[in-house]
Order: C-alpha cells, then structure tokens, then sequence
C-alpha cells in the first residue's frame, strides 16, 4: 500500500486478556519501529526492528510485551496480561535505513 | 529525564502571520532532528529535517533553524494556515541509532 497501515484501528478489552496489534509497514522500508502515546504524554519508543539484525528492544517497559517481525515486512506487536496502564495509542512507523520515519494512523488500545 | 524539550504546550497564532516552535536538546551526539505534525486521531505526519551539518533547512512555508551551540532549533511556519493548526514535534537521533526521541509536543492553534 501507500503508506503504513495498523489493525485493528481500535481496541477495547477487558483487564488480563492479550491483545495483537498489527502494522504493515510501507513496501521496501528496512525499518519498522513501535511507539506509544499515552493521554497527555508524547510518544514513548518501543521497539525498533532493522533488517535481519537483532531488534532494539530497549523500550518495551515489561515482560508482557513483545513483538515480531517476518522478514521486511508485517510486525505484531503483543500485550500479555494486558493493565489498565497499558491503555494508549500504539504506533508503528516504517523508513528506509537512513530517512525519516513513516508513521501508521496508529491503534486505541482501552484496557477496562 | 527529558533529552528533548518542548517548553511551550501551546501556541495561538493569527493567520497570515508566522508561526516559530521552539525546541532544545540535552544530548551533544544527536546529529539529526525531525519535526512532525499530528492531527487529533492521526498518526504524526514527516514535515522536514535537518542534518547537524546545516543551520538552516527549508521547505515551502516551512523552514527549520538549528543552533547547535545552544543545542536549540525551530520550526517557522510562514505565513500560517488554520490548516496548519495541529501538534508539532521536535525529534532527534545520533549517528546509527534510529531511535527517536521525542519532545512532548506543541499544540498550534492558527485562528482565522
């Protein structure tokens, strides 16, 4: 597609249940990154995948989450257990090696 | 602590006049800054970069301006549109590392 897309665009679910969000990233971008916006605060980095190296994990604020890339393209991201702190917008953003990030319309998560 | 800072939350301009977001930075390695424009239920949107080579990057209505011995940039927007009036954020890396970081963002108001 043209540009980055996420799913599901909104979440609501219920305190201890997992959640999968997904991002297509745009055709050809090396790198996938995850962040998140919680109500108020600027975007906190999550994750960052490039090419076949390792991910950065280093944003990823507990054990609960993770996430996966296949290859250059899909990634999910995964809340365990999901906490009523967890609630905010998650977005993933795509980019070449050595240009600016791409960003998706991002996903709602509502923890109850 | 915050490595970016964007220390007004809030800006009101008039339309047709310019509009100038600030932001400073703590860490000397940053070499790229970024400045993105976010809707209400968006994802942020890429506007222009600048390299740590340059003091001066422009693009259309938009020009930003970095002073790297006061570790300072800004974003004008010359003139300003109601269409402009969004949040903005100021975002840096250093060297390899993709990661962003953010500031917390400046809320544009652009009144017609």
């Amino acid at each position: 597609g043209a540009g980055v897309s996420q799913s599901p665009s909104n979440k609501v679910t219920e305190k201890g249940k997992d959640v999968e969000l997904r991002c297509d990233p745009i055709s050809g971008h090396t790198a996938l990154y995850w962040y998140r916006q919680r109500l108020g605060q600027g975007l906190e980095f999550l994750i960052y995948f490039q090419g076949n190296s390792a991910p950065d994990k280093s944003g990823l604020p507990s054990d609960r989450f993770s996430a996966e890339r296949t290859g250059e393209s899909v990634s999910t991201l995964t809340i365990q257990r999901t906490q009523q702190e967890d609630s905010a917008v998650y977005l993933c953003a795509s980019s070449l090696a050595s240009t600016a990030q791409y960003f998706g319309p991002g996903t709602r998560l509502l923890v109850l | 602590d915050q490595q970016v800072k964007q220390n007004s939350p809030s800006l009101s301009v008039q339309e047709g006049r310019i509009s100038i977001l600030n932001c400073d930075y703590t860490n000397s390695m940053f070499d790229y800054f970024l400045w993105y424009k976010k809707y209400p239920a968006e994802g942020p949107t890429f506007l222009i970069s600048i390299s740590s080579i340059k003091d001066k990057n422009e693009d259309g209505r938009f020009t930003v301006f970095l002073n790297k011995s006061a570790k300072h940039l800004s974003l004008h927007i010359v003139p300003s549109q109601p269409g402009d009036s969004a949040v903005y954020f100021c975002a840096a890396n250093a060297g390899n590392n993709r990661k962003l970081i953010w500031g917390l963002g400046t809320s544009l108001a652009v009144n017609p």
